[in-house]
């Protein structure tokens, strides 16, 4: 059964800095790696997605990486604003295909103003 | 505006009392899921459709049933409600599995007395 460990659970840095949130998975056989972000009292809103055959997507501020031999992944936030307060689930689909994703617990990020 | 509804948004209930939770999409997606979330213990995945007429058991299916007789529309129901169903309800959808991202709905949180 996969498994998908967030480290740190929760995490507060000054405005400004870069971060790195960790996600890691106990099966590799992994269609995909999605980032979400979840506002409080709110829906998940999909960051990136990393196909099992790539390393890394980029969106704006935000790099995601994928080493799917050692079950890794990590989220990295550069110039961190007040407005990314918010909490970060990572997710896989494995080799199940159709039958959903497997979350995380997430990370709680607070962005000091 | 595009996206997955999900109604309704808040509802307590009472120890064995029914109801349906409804998820309606018009993005003309083919996968549905219904997952809940608990603190602590993250997303799981209750039941989910890959097409009309489908559906399937996820990893906490006991205590819920769902239909999908129109494409559009993911139902979930409780048929009789208990205290550990008190959780936030969410509704995602996706074109296919694999290379698609999940779209959420905003949530429907039951609390059941």
């Amino acid at each position: 059964k996969q498994e998908v460990t967030q480290i740190p659970a929760a995490l507060s840095v000054p405005e400004g800095e870069n971060l790195v949130l960790n996600c890691s998975f106990t099966d590799s056989a992994i269609y995909n790696l999605q980032w979400f972000r979840q506002d409080p009292g709110k829906g998940l809103t999909s960051l990136l997605l990393i196909q099992s055959s790539q390393r890394e997507q980029t969106s704006g501020r935000l790099n995601a990486s994928l080493d799917k031999s050692s079950g890794r992944s990590t989220l990295y936030i550069a110039a961190s604003q007040s407005g990314d307060s918010a909490t970060y689930l990572c997710a896989v689909e494995s080799g199940g295909g159709a039958d959903g994703l497997t979350f995380g617990k997430g990370t709680h990020l607070i962005i000091q103003p | 505006n595009a996206g997955v509804t999900q109604t309704p948004k808040f509802r307590v209930l009472k120890t064995g009392q029914s109801m349906t939770l409804l998820c309606a999409q018009d993005m003309n997606h083919e996968y549905m899921y219904w997952y809940r979330q608990d603190p602590g213990m993250g997303l799981r995945l209750i039941h989910y459709s890959v097409g009309e007429g489908t559906t399937a058991k996820g990893e906490v299916p006991d205590g819920y049933n769902v239909s999908r007789l129109k494409k559009q529309n993911f139902l979930l129901g409780l048929e009789s409600a208990a205290p550990s169903q008190t959780s936030v309800y969410f509704c995602a959808s996706t074109a296919n599995s694999g290379a698609n991202v999940l779209t959420f709905g905003a949530g429907s949180r039951l609390t059941v007395l």
